[in-house]
């Protein structure tokens, strides 16, 4: 089983409507990460978490907002999508304590649509 | 700020050979990581490689291995004796080590090609 899973995989909505992604982890880890990926580019970050309790806005936090609702869960929300958000979402995982100076780990991503 | 450059937007290798991908980065931190990921066409996002600044030797990982040198401020990854299945999106990233961690700044990745 992957250690890093994402629903759904893909995704296709309209405009103005709420979506949310989700991301699980069995690895453990206690930093959470979300990233999209557009054609042509590298993945930039949106929004990351060390744990419960801590939220932090990344390059391109507009848009988006998000939940840590346990250790391994981490969900990433579009209120109003529009489609200039279409792009493939990755989360991703990661813990200073499994060595390799915190190396970030990332789910299959979501292919997201926005009509 | 930090910033990945990878100058190669894409590569074509024959099978066997060896293969360098270049980067360069720019930071102010004095304590960085380094870091390639591959992408293959069905989309994931695999991690290869790490090489932290004040690592003495160069990183190797089976067939990868990273030239890392620090005051040119590059960090190239080599691929020895290359595959088929090498063909793929390659991505170098990096992250500052001091203080809280934050995500990893990517470069735009380049596609390489394995011929037969």
């Amino acid at each position: 089983d992957a250690d890093v899973t994402q629903t759904p995989r893909n995704r296709i909505t309209k405009t103005g409507k709420r979506i949310m992604l989700e991301c699980s982890q069995t690895k453990g880890h206690d930093r959470m990460y979300w990233y999209r990926q557009d054609p042509g580019l590298g993945l930039r970050l949106i929004y990351y978490s060390f744990d419960v309790k801590d939220i932090n806005k990344g390059e391109i936090s507009d848009g988006y907002s998000v939940s840590r609702q346990a250790q391994a869960k981490f969900s990433l929300s579009l209120e109003s999508a529009i489609p200039n958000q279409t792009a493939l979402y990755f989360c991703a995982t990661s813990s200073p304590a499994s060595g390799r100076s915190d190396t970030q780990y990332f789910g299959p991503g979501t292919r997201l649509t926005v009509l | 700020a930090q910033k990945i450059t990878q100058t190669q937007p894409g590569m074509f290798v024959q099978e066997k050979e060896a293969v360098t991908l270049d980067c360069t980065y720019d930071t102010s931190d004095p304590s960085y990581g380094l870091f390639w990921y591959k992408q293959p066409s069905s989309g994931e996002m695999i991690f290869l490689i790490y090489q932290g600044s004040y690592d003495q030797q160069n990183a190797t990982e089976g067939r990868y291995s990273l030239n890392f040198q620090k005051a040119r401020k590059s960090a190239n990854l080599v691929i020895s004796a290359s595959q088929l299945g090498d063909s793929a999106m390659y991505f170098c990233a990096m992250r500052s080590l001091g203080g809280g961690a934050d995500g990893l700044t990517f470069g735009k990745g380049t596609h390489l090609i394995i011929q037969p």
